[in-house]
């Protein structure tokens, strides 16, 4: 079946701008994750869903990082004001949510969308 | 406060070798692990993923070793290739969360 799709693939903007990445998860997956790669750095964890318990937001680094998902499907993490240190490649990872089983909680990784800030 | 620790940061062997690498972590109140490779300017390919409740897991090559006791887990490749060049990268959670830890991962290069 499909894996996780994110779009846009590669997203070009000023500083300053608004922009909004968004993330299609694996379908039946309960648990969305967002996690931010800067060049050469490794993945930082930004904020973790879980069906339709409150996220864990634990990870955004300031206010102006915030995400939705709607239900069970698409996710959007939307970056206000860009800053040129939030170029990175955003990547996006779904599983499935269970408590027991082989492979629960297994992350499928989406090819990630890289933002660059003029 | 999870930590996760890669050693070595960067491998290189000629084909054919086995070879291990290492990742340690510091609270050992863990669900599972989960290793990973990356290929550049790409996302992760899940490679295994170990429960908190087995000792170890094989795909192929690849065996994957947990020793929650330790916090430590090996990745062992077996006759490695060419196409086995990638960073490789472990994950686990925050105790009690299903925040991942991701180590700065092995950069692993083999040569033909």
């Amino acid at each position: 079946g499909a894996g996780v799709s994110q779009s846009p693939s590669n997203k070009v903007t000023e500083k300053g701008k608004d922009v909004e990445l968004r993330c299609d998860p694996i379908s039946g997956h309960t648990a969305l994750y967002w996690y931010r790669q800067r060049l050469g750095q490794g993945l930082e964890f930004l904020i973790y869903f879980q069906g339709n318990s409150a996220p864990d937001k634990s990870g955004l680094p300031s206010d102006r990082f915030s995400a939705e998902r709607t239900g069970e499907s698409v996710s959007t993490l939307t970056i206000q004001r860009t800053q040129q240190e939030d170029s990175a490649v955003y990547l996006c990872a779904s599983s499935l949510f269970r408590t027991s089983g082989s492979s629960y909680n297994e992350q499928f990784f989406g090819p990630g969308t890289r933002l660059t800030v003029l | 406060k999870q930590e996760v620790t890669q050693i070595p940061a960067a491998l290189s062997v000629p084909e054919g070798e086995n070879l291990v690498l290492n990742c340690s972590f510091t609270d050992s109140a863990i669900y599972n692990l989960q290793w990973f490779r990356q290929d550049p300017g790409k996302g992760l390919t899940s490679l295994l993923l170990i429960q908190s409740s087995q000792r170890e897991q094989t795909s192929g090559r690849l065996n994957a070793s947990l020793d929650k006791s330790s916090g430590r887990s090996t990745l062992y490749i077996a006759a490695s290739q060419p196409g086995d060049s990638a960073t490789y990268l472990c994950a686990v959670p925050t105790s009690g969360t299903y925040k991942y830890i991701f180590g700065t991962g092995t950069r692993l290069k083999v040569l033909a």
